[in-house]
């Protein structure tokens, strides 16, 4: 069981340079969500999916766009990169409200680099 | 708002001695409180959480922690530190009324163990 995975784990960009996260998840889970991770920062909420073809915006999610076209997966798009972007993004995924108590479960990460 | 405060962004133990990572959130509605291990390079790893069942947690490697409504704390804890404990730890907190927005997440409390 794969659980939550995301590539490419590792990119570096020059500004202005646009690439799309993927993140898929094989629990079968409708909450699908983006963060970044930054030191001393801790995790902050980019942007979040409560199903197939839903979207919302979370604590930091200018410069982000993501879609969920399908419920296993979920993208995080840079249309044009910055150096403010470069961080650690993690994905992860919980079950609905009415099946589960919040436990998020997390991908590896992926490393992005803005030059 | 909701948040979470960890005190102490490094906590340095002898190996074999007591481990002691604070955690206090803001809130006057019950949550969901976590505990979250990060060891380097990889992504997050649950190691306890309180859903309003006992409100001393056991999780994995030997940790528990207490929810203290009176002092709107979660403490982690361990009685004896391990090197392989050496890691950042993270708080985070969902409300049991809350929407599919994840959780909020503490800053992080990086552990280093002595030997």
């Amino acid at each position: 069981n794969a659980g939550v995975t995301q590539t490419p784990k590792f990119r570096v960009l020059k500004t202005g340079q646009s690439m799309t996260l993927l993140c898929a998840q094989d629990m079968n889970h409708e909450y699908m969500y983006w963060y970044r991770q930054d030191p001393g920062m801790g995790l902050r909420l980019i942007h979040y999916s409560v199903g197939e073809g839903t979207t919302a915006k979370g604590e930091v999610p200018d410069g982000y766009n993501v879609s969920r076209l399908k419920k296993q997966n979920f993208l995080l798009g840079l249309e044009s990169a910055a150096p403010s972007q470069t961080s650690v993004y993690f994905c992860a995924s919980s079950y609905d409200r009415g099946r589960h108590t919040g436990e998020l479960f997390f991908g590896e990460g992926s490393r992005l680099t803005v030059l | 708002a909701q948040s979470v405060t960890q005190l102490g962004s490094h906590v340095s133990v002898s190996e074999g001695a007591l481990v002691l990572l604070r955690c206090n959130y803001s809130s006057s509605v019950p949550p969901y409180l976590f505990w979250y291990v990060q060891y380097p390079n990889q992504g997050l790893q649950l190691l306890l959480k309180y859903t309003s069942a006992a409100t001393l947690v056991k999780g994995i490697n030997g940790f528990e922690a207490e929810f203290k409504k009176s002092e709107t704390s979660f403490h982690l804890t361990k009685p004896s530190a391990h090197m392989s404990d050496a890691a950042e730890y993270f708080c985070a907190v969902r409300y049991s009324g809350g929407g599919a927005d994840g959780l909020t997440f503490g800053k992080g409390t990086h552990l280093i163990i002595q030997p």
